[in-house]
């Protein structure tokens, strides 16, 4: 299975643009990168997903190497309520066709800061 | 409104005793999942279940069982045959058979064996 490896912590000041780094370099061509957020001791809130393309959303936008080896996500306004860790996953087909896991890795903790 | 729903928050079992987790869900998803996570740590997938009737082992079923008689509950059980059952557990749900489909999360449940 793919794996991710993010950076273990990062600061950022409130009101700056957040980049969170993810690589990914097993990655097959037909699996997608998702990302999460989890605050502390909820279940983890999906923020956005991609295949190839830049994705942008209310939330993010999400950048993918060309060569798919790697992706950062960008949250452009970061707010205090920003503060959670952020997965980087990986998704995989499993069972029929229709239906995939999610490979989570230990996710990268953001703090923003006042 | 429309979510899943995991009861209770916090559960306390003794050593030995086999304990049923709740995870219902109303956005008429086919397919469900139950992942575990222990502190530090990304989430791992326990079981899944495409269909009613229907369910496979994920990455670490031993000691645990569930069950999938309607569509929108999948009940899990930790069995004493579970070696290290304190953790937190997260259930999840998504559409079947797109290929964008995101997994949407429970609140969870945090077991704690005493």
């Amino acid at each position: 299975d793919a794996k991710t490896t993010q950076p273990t912590s990062m600061d950022c000041a409130e009101g700056r643009a957040a980049n969170l780094p993810c690589n990914h370099s097993t990655i097959s061509g037909n699996e997608y990168v998702y990302w999460y957020r989890q605050i502390h001791s909820q279940g983890p809130q999906y923020i956005i997903h991609g295949l190839k393309n830049n994705e942008t959303n209310e939330m993010a936008s999400l950048i993918i190497t060309e060569d798919r080896k790697s992706s950062t996500l960008i949250l452009p306004h970061a707010t205090l309520r920003d503060t959670a860790v952020y997965y980087c996953i990986v998704r995989v087909a499993i069972g029929t066709s229709g239906t995939y896991k999610y490979i989570f890795g230990t996710g990268t903790r953001l703090k923003v800061l006042a | 409104d429309g979510g899943i729903t995991q009861s209770p928050k916090y559960l306390f079992r003794k050593e030995g005793q086999n304990v049923t987790l709740s995870c219902e869900q109303n956005l008429n998803h086919d397919a469900m999942y139950w992942y575990r996570q222990d502190p530090g740590q990304g989430l791992r997938l326990i079981y899944y279940s495409q269909i009613v009737n229907d369910f496979q082992k994920g990455d670490i079923a031993e000691g645990y069982s569930v069950s999938r008689e309607k569509k929108e509950s999948f009940p899990l059980t930790v069995t004493s045959a579970q070696k290290n059952p304190t953790a937190f557990y997260l259930c999840a749900s998504s559409p079947f058979g797109t290929p964008y489909n995101e997994q949407f999360f429970g609140p969870g449940t945090r077991l704690t064996v005493l």
